[in-house]
């Protein structure tokens, strides 16, 4: 079965940091782009950040550029999201998805990051 | 960034009845590889989005064909024919002609 599973998700104070990470099951992470997403609690999911097979080609929404690096380890079918600089509004479940063509067709069920002093 | 609007924010169905929700983009969403970039979601209480339609109108591996797309250039419609208990939770629709891919508000459907 094709899964996603994130982790690291945690309670950090305001201009701290976090690493997530996404390791993927059932399919092989490095023949697909993926993506981060999150959902701020009541609101609609945000795109975050976008990563090419290769790692070679990123991008990020402008709420996080400068701040949030994504990275993949193909290796071990992992992917991450360094979050520095965390504000208040970086609060949000935070999921990976798996990208195909132009839609994401596999989802995590997500890691929590709440930014509270 | 392309802005995703959705109506209604909110839909009460008898089990049976058709829904019908709109979702219009600020621009158009028709790539230019001649492919329009429109999916829609389905997110259940608890549960990450699930994909329903890509493309418009096409659905995704395993979802009844009581769902179903339309639409083209700036306005689109999902419609489902006849409204099961399983279909409560937020739709939403989502753009990914160009980053940042956006979504709707979202249009949350319950049953009376």
């Amino acid at each position: 079965e094709v899964q996603l599973l994130e982790s690291g998700g945690s309670l950090v104070q305001p201009g701290g940091s976090v690493r997530l990470s996404c390791a993927a099951a059932g399919f092989t992470l490095g023949n697909y782009a993926m993506n981060w997403v999150r959902q701020a609690p009541g609101k609609a999911p945000e795109w975050v950040s976008y990563i090419s097979t290769s790692g070679g080609n990123t991008d990020y929404a402008d709420s996080v550029k400068g701040r949030f690096t994504i990275s993949r380890d193909n290796s071990k079918n992992t992917l991450y999201l360094q979050m520095n600089s965390l504000r208040v509004e970086d609060t949000a479940i935070y999921y990976c998805a798996k990208k195909y063509y132009y839609y994401m067709d596999v989802w995590g069920k997500g890691t929590t990051v709440t930014v509270s002093s | 960034d392309i802005v995703m609007t959705q109506t209604p924010v909110s839909l009460s169905v008898t089990p049976g009845q058709p829904a019908s929700i709109s979702c219009k983009s600020s621009q158009s969403l028709l790539h230019g590889d001649g492919r329009t970039y429109l999916c829609w979601y389905l997110q259940k209480p608890g549960q990450p989005p699930q994909l329903l339609i890509y493309e418009v109108s096409n659905r995704f591996s395993g979802v009844p064909d009581r769902f179903s797309g339309s639409g083209s250039g700036t306005d689109f419609t999902l419609k489902i024919s006849r409204v099961e208990a399983e279909d409560v939770g937020i739709y939403y629709c989502m753009h990914s002609v160009q980053h940042p891919w956006t979504f709707g508000q979202g249009t949350k459907v319950d049953i009376e």
